[in-house]
């Protein structure tokens, strides 16, 4: 599997923007990069993919280097709703499915 | 759209029982998967399908058995439930591969086995 490494947990102020941070090394070319993010309780909800280009959507952008070994998710405005865990995936060229890691707790500190 | 549901929610069973944890997606998805995940740990693959009549082992796949007789349904069976089972079971869809599109989760069944 294509591993990424996340930093286990990170913290925010309400309000202010978060940046989470990926380093997918091993990436190959084709690969996509996925973030998904679960809430407590809840199933992983999808919140942005990205192959090359930084990519932007009503939840988050995706910011992706030019070398593609890392990409940061931003949050630009954090609210309480925002604490989960965030998944960041490579999907394999080939591959049926994501492989979920463990993912970045964030705690939203009001 | 009522999107993917799960049932049950909540289920304990004892040792060697059997049971079906039922899922049902109403999007005419063709990609279905489940994934089961244990305290402070990711999803890991059990089974999915790329379609009515298809299925597929994925990294964790013993003790379970999978089927596919249409596109809304897919159902995972637990065959004599163990201890090691205990377990978040997700169901996930999507309208192609995963590895490219967005994936749909289910709400979850929290499955203890005594």
């Amino acid at each position: 599997d294509a591993k990424t490494t996340q930093p286990n947990s990170m913290e925010s102020n309400e309000e202010e923007p978060v940046h989470l941070p990926c380093n997918h090394s091993t990436i190959s070319g084709t690969d996509y990069i996925h973030w998904y993010r679960q809430l407590p309780s809840q199933g992983p909800e999808y919140v942005i993919h990205g192959l090359t280009s930084n990519v932007n959507n009503r939840m988050a952008s995706l910011a992706i280097a030019e070398d593609r070994k890392s990409s940061t998710l931003i949050l630009h405005r954090a609210t309480l709703r925002d604490a989960a865990v965030y998944y960041c995936i490579l999907d394999q060229t080939g591959a049926n499915n994501l492989f979920f890691g463990t993912g970045t707790r964030l705690t939203v500190i009001p | 759209n009522a999107g993917v549901t799960q049932t049950p929610k909540f289920q304990v069973l004892k040792t060697g029982q059997s049971m079906t944890l039922q899922c049902a997606q109403d999007m005419n998805h063709e990609y279905m998967s489940w994934y089961r995940q244990d305290p402070g740990m990711g999803l890991r693959l059990i089974h999915y399908s790329v379609g009515a009549g298809i299925t597929d082992q994925g990294e964790v796949p013993n003790g379970y058995n999978v089927s596919r007789s249409t596109t809304e349904d897919f159902p995972l069976r637990l065959l004599s439930a163990a201890p090691s089972q205990t377990s978040v079971y997700f169901c996930a869809s999507s309208y192609g591969n995963p590895a490219g599109n967005e994936q749909f989760f289910g709400p979850g069944t929290r499955l203890t086995v005594l």
